[in-house]
């Protein structure tokens, strides 16, 4: 069962702040965030591990509370190049040695 | 440092016929995973070879099968193709442990089945 992320898109003007959630049923382990560009592979951009630990990328940074099964990920003073679609990947025991993507969230930011 | 390369970019086949897709590893990384990313959604897990065994597999049927071979890269192949293949199949390598290290992919390959 892959992860909910929210919202599905996202515009945003040069400068603003945005929000993706990530959610998911099981018991996680760790969460990956990626940034896939039209027509480019998908691009890793942090790791978070069990513990509410926060790792931040640039002007992006994430969070994960393992009691809530949830991660966020922070696009700060957006800047052009965050424009991409961005996807969440969950790692859980239940799933065994896999990286369960989310449908994405596409993000344009505009000037 | 030599990153994922995947072959060929592009592939048209007819329903019924079979495929097979190449992938070379990220130096230094012992691991690979395929995934089957359809238009406008997120990767799906197909299988994971680890030294060369398969070490987990998504919900896909035999007719997806895979290979990795000594020096790590690997081969995804996909037998009695339908319509439904058409896809986007992504490599990514990346170093076993006890957690998932970050994944490093290719840039795909555009599968269209007619």
């Amino acid at each position: 069962q892959q992860p909910v992320q929210s919202p599905q898109a996202v515009i945003l003007r040069e400068g603003e702040d945005a929000v993706i959630n990530c959610s998911s049923s099981k018991a996680l382990y760790s969460v990956h965030w990626y940034r896939q560009k039209h027509g480019e592979a998908p691009v890793f951009l942090m790791i978070l591990l069990k513990g509410g630990e926060q790792k931040g990328h640039e002007k992006i940074s994430a969070s994960f509370n393992e009691k809530k099964q949830q991660s966020s990920l922070y696009l700060t003073a957006s800047q052009l190049s965050y424009s991409g679609t961005y996807f969440c990947g969950t790692e859980s025991r239940a799933a065994g040695n896999k990286l369960t993507f989310g449908g994405g969230t596409r993000v344009l930011v505009k000037p | 440092e030599t990153g994922v390369t995947q072959s060929p970019t592009h592939l048209i086949k007819t329903r019924g016929q079979q495929v097979t897709l190449r992938c070379s590893s990220q130096s230094g990384h012992n691991t690979v995973s395929w995934y089957q990313q359809a238009l406008g959604q997120g990767p799906q897990f197909i299988f994971q070879y680890y030294r060369e065994e398969e070490n987990g597999r998504g919900n896909f049927p035999p007719r997806f099968s895979g290979l990795q071979f000594p020096n790590y890269s690997s081969e995804l192949n996909v037998n009695a193709l339908e319509l439904d293949d058409s896809a986007l199949y992504l490599c990514a390598s990346s170093f076993g442990g006890p957690v998932i290290s970050p994944l490093h992919f290719g840039n795909g390959t555009r599968l269209t089945v007619t």
